[in-house]
């Protein structure tokens, strides 16, 4: 079955950086595209960035666009976020989702962010 | 990439009928018939309910049905449950591999 584990959450001061992992288990990891979403602290789900299956297109979301960066290792069937200058307004649990055509079948179950001093 | 506009809150009694609007422009919603819906209870991640506008992916009971006409998608759930209160999101695909979600309602069971 399908597995997705994040990890690399923590908190960290305004201006840092954390980079963020997801494991992939159960399919093909290299024949898929990748999602990074998060959600704050009791607001909405917020899509963040996305990697083709072979690492050849990125994008990402407005609010994140040259800060953040999306990289996988298809040797290890593993997703990654590099997260630079971080701010508060980051602070979200980040999920990964398998990238299912144009939509997200399935999930992790997040790692949490938090960005204080 | 500004978010989907859904309504903060609906609510319905059990047995009855509701539906969640999720309102875009045509570079999102009304562009693509990649719009997909979610379910999502406290401190879970997301589920997929529907995908493609109206595609129910295996598990998720015929209750729930998706559209869309021009800019607007709605989710719709028949038969109300107790077991159907949760947070509902929209998403839709907005090209340039790129994605929007809406901004999330929430369902009340009366």
């Amino acid at each position: 079955q399908v597995q997705l584990v994040e990890s690399g959450g923590g908190v960290v001061q305004p201006g840092g950086s954390l980079r963020l992992s997801c494991a992939a288990s159960g399919f093909t990891f290299s024949s898929y595209g990748m999602h990074w979403v998060r959600q704050a602290p009791g607001k909405g789900l917020e899509w963040v960035a996305f990697i083709r299956y072979d690492g050849s297109n990125k994008s990402y979301g407005d609010s994140v666009k040259g800060r953040f960066a999306i990289s996988r290792d298809n040797s290890k069937n593993t997703l990654y976020l590099q997260m630079n200058s971080l701010r508060a307004e980051d602070t979200a649990v980040y999920y990964c989702a398998k990238g299912d055509s144009n939509y997200f079948l399935y999930w992790g179950q997040g790692t949490l962010v938090t960005v204080s001093s | 990439q500004s978010a989907l506009t859904q309504p903060r809150s609906v609510s319905g009694s059990p047995g009855q009928s509701v539906t969640i609007s999720c309102t875009g422009t045509s570079s999102d919603v009304g562009g693509y018939t990649y719009v997909s819906w979610y379910q999502q209870n406290p401190g879970k991640a997301p589920k997929l309910m529907i995908y493609d506008v109206n595609k129910r992916p295996s598990g998720v009971p015929d209750r729930f049905s998706g559209s869309k006409s021009g800019n607007t998608a709605s989710l719709t759930i028949s038969g109300l449950q107790a077991e159907d209160e949760a947070d509902y999101y929209c998403c839709s695909y907005a090209g340039s591999y790129t994605w929007v979600f809406g901004g999330g309602t929430k369902l009340t069971v009366l």
